[in-house]
């Protein structure tokens, strides 16, 4: 059954250095979001993509944070300069449309900041 | 209340008994999705209702929607251990385009 995939599965960083999470969405699918979940928090909506743009984006999706596609399969959320709040576990995930379609997500990436 | 509120918080019951869990939201919806999170893992997809029907299943999973009182329940029938996870249910709103808004989730532990 296709999945999606993040890499990698958990990542350590200093304070102030950049992270680049990595995702493989879904192959035919052609939404795609960033999810974050803080430890013990409800998961929150960073970001939606579509046709190689931000469709949407939250309040917490700040000048910080940057989503690509580079080629045809990867979707990348970049944090510039990382913060001590911005631990969390992030997902990503993808759906086949945008309405009254299933997200499905991936097993996330466990962002700590030291 | 926020967005998608499910109740009870917890709910321990013992392998082989039904399992519901609520959530309750406050706007208009194309769709209601339900998850489950084992403990730091990945979300799993469960089922997708849309704002147009009232009732789904897929197999021991039965949802429920009620537009008129912005609710829908996740009924697990003869529950397993391995059913023990985090259930979520996640709010497509009409106004908020493609964002999924989740709820604070049930913890379901089921005793062997």
């Amino acid at each position: 059954e296709p999945e999606v995939t993040q890499t990698p599965s958990h990542q350590v960083t200093q304070m102030g250095q950049e992270v680049i999470l990595r995702c493989v969405p879904i192959s035919n699918h052609l939404y795609f979001y960033w999810y974050r979940q803080i430890l013990g928090q409800k998961v929150e909506f960073l970001v939606s993509f579509y046709n190689n743009e931000i469709s949407e984006k939250s309040e917490i999706f700040d000048d910080q944070f940057s989503v690509e596609r580079p080629d045809g399969s990867n979707f990348t959320l970049k944090i510039r300069s990382t913060k001590l709040e911005d631990s969390a576990m992030y997902f990503c995930a993808s759906s086949e449309g945008r309405l009254n379609t299933e997200a499905f997500f991936g097993q996330g990436t466990r962002l700590t900041v030291v | 209340s926020q967005q998608g509120e499910e109740d009870p918080q917890a709910l321990s019951i013992q392998e082989g008994e039904n399992a519901t869990m609520n959530c309750s939201y406050k706007t208009s919806i194309n769709n209601l999705q339900w998850y489950r999170q084992n403990s730091g893992r990945g979300l799993v997809h469960l089922i997708l209702i849309r704002s147009n029907e009232r009732e789904k299943h897929s197999g021991r999973l039965r949802v429920t929607l009620d537009t008129s009182k912005k609710s829908s329940s996740l009924l697990i029938t003869a529950s397993r251990a391995a059913d023990t996870a985090s259930y979520f249910c996640a709010t497509d709103a009409i106004a908020s385009g493609s964002r999924l808004t989740f709820g604070e989730g049930t913890q379901l532990t089921v005793n062997p």
